[in-house]
């Protein structure tokens, strides 16, 4: 089945730019969706489609994805943004259907 | 706004059978796919299972085939998790999430409901 890889765990100093990986065989020929948990709450999508962001969420956050890596870029980093992130496609090819990424816990030093 | 509301989770022994529900509102509620998502104790997430907008089309994660059944109602705007042979590995918290963009992500998601498998 296909498997996403992400780092455990980013840091960065506020203001500064966060980069999150998700690393997949040629993942850059599908599309990629990303979501932020924070604790105790449920995923909240924050990037579709690679690139799109829903309604709501702060431009700071953006997305791209080509080759074997798609990367989520927040921008400006604010305490707030101190959560979970997780990658997600969806896979027709596998029984699974959709696939997540393990996370990557990004620390706002 | 757009809101789903699980319930249902609990304590059950392994071996042992609970159904979750997911209340919809705020959407057509029977013109989309529906889904559940789980996620172990300080783990990641793992897709359980889809439902079409109609019942007709069904999926499951391998982890749960032959033991979990997904359904919904929509004329009462709900959405259902029958799982029976529980282990202690279907530990986790259950989220209800509409599926977009062709089935291709999720948004929104309930805020959850944990089932905990132990004796």
């Amino acid at each position: 089945s296909y498997v996403l890889t992400q780092p455990p765990s980013v840091s960065v100093a506020p203001g500064k730019t966060a980069r999150i990986t998700c690393g997949g065989n040629n993942i850059g020929s599908k599309s990629v969706h990303w979501y932020q948990q924070k604790p105790g709450q449920a995923p909240v999508l924050v990037i579709y489609y690679d690139s799109d962001r829903p309604s709501g969420i702060p431009e700071r956050f953006s997305g791209s994805n080509s080759g074997n890596t798609a990367t989520l870029t927040i921008s400006r980093v604010e305490a707030g943004d101190e959560a979970d992130y997780y990658c997600q496609v969806w896979d027709s090819s596998s029984d699974h259907f959709v696939v997540f990424g393990g996370g990557t816990k990004l620390t706002v030093l | 706004q757009v809101q789903l509301v699980e319930s249902g989770g609990g304590l059950v022994k392994p071996g042992g059978s609970l159904r979750l529900s997911c209340a919809a509102s705020g959407f057509t509620f029977s013109d989309y796919y529906m889904s559940w998502i789980r996620q172990a104790p300080g783990k990641g997430l793992e897709w359980v299972s889809y439902i079409s907008s109609s019942g007709s089309t069904i999926y499951y994660a391998d982890s749960v085939k032959g033991r979990f059944t997904i359904s919904r109602d929509n004329a009462k705007n709900s959405l259902y998790l029958q799982m029976n042979s529980l282990r202690a590995e279907d530990t986790a918290v259950y989220y209800c999430a509409r599926p977009r963009g062709g089935q291709s992500w999720f948004d929104p998601w309930g805020q959850g409901t944990l089932v905990t498998v132990s004796s």
